[in-house]
């Protein structure tokens, strides 16, 4: 079967950094994104990863290793307004996309 | 606002009545989806339209019957729910008409459906 692993809650602090890891097993590999969803709101897109590597956009970078099937979500300078609800997602060989459960990120002053 | 709208955001409902939920998108998207999110579960895809035919339909119980007048509206008609059909249901859409293939989706806020 295909899945997805997050962690489904992490607590950090306001100005620090967090790391949110994925871990996939799937038929086929088309792209991983990642999502963020703040409480009563739409998901919104973050991140594209195809190729190994990290990907920086601001504050936020994401990571790749399709050896490992491995991703990670890495978020600095952390403010109140970062929490929310980090979806991972995989594109499978047939272009369908595989979803986490969602890890629940808490900042705290 | 990500161009995706959904109506209503909440709803409750008893288990013999019959509701709709709206979903209509401003971005000139081709491919429409109805997802449910329930707590702690990943996201599961129920239907997808591409060019306002359905071409997904994952096991979906027959309570829940969608409807694609256009390639902008999207409705989703409930009858019969059962309590364990409570949960947040997530429009969304995309730029093209193969389905999911680009990944990038378009979500509205969802409505929360709570069913007694």
């Amino acid at each position: 079967g295909q899945n997805i692993d997050q962690p489904t809650e992490m607590t950090a602090t306001e100005g620090a950094i967090v790391q949110i890891n994925c871990t996939y097993q799937t038929s086929g590999f088309n792209g991983l994104f990642w999502y963020q969803q703040h409480a009563g709101e739409a998901p919104t897109f973050l991140s594209y990863n195809v190729l190994d590597g990290l990907e920086e956009k601001g504050r936020f970078s994401s990571f790749l290793s399709r050896s490992k099937g491995y991703s990670y979500l890495l978020l600095k300078e952390l403010q109140m307004k970062d929490s929310a609800s980090y979806l991972c997602a995989v594109l499978d060989s047939n272009y369908q996309l595989i979803w986490g459960a969602g890890t629940k990120l808490i900042i705290k002053p | 606002e990500t161009g995706v709208t959904q109506t209503p955001r909440h709803l409750v409902m008893g288990m013999t009545n019959k509701k709709s939920l709206k979903c209509e998108q401003h971005l000139g998207h081709n491919a429409m989806y109805w997802y449910k999110q329930s707590a702690k579960k990943p996201l599961e895809l129920m239907f997808v339209y591409n060019f306002k035919e359905q071409t997904e339909n994952n096991s979906v119980p027959s309570r829940f019957s969608p409807e694609c007048p256009n390639s902008s509206h999207l409705f989703l008609h409930l009858h019969t729910l059962q309590p364990e059909d409570s949960a947040l249901y997530l429009c969304a859409s995309s730029p093209v008409g193969g389905g999911q293939d680009t990944g990038e989706l378009f979500f509205g806020e969802g409505s929360r459906l709570t069913v007694l």
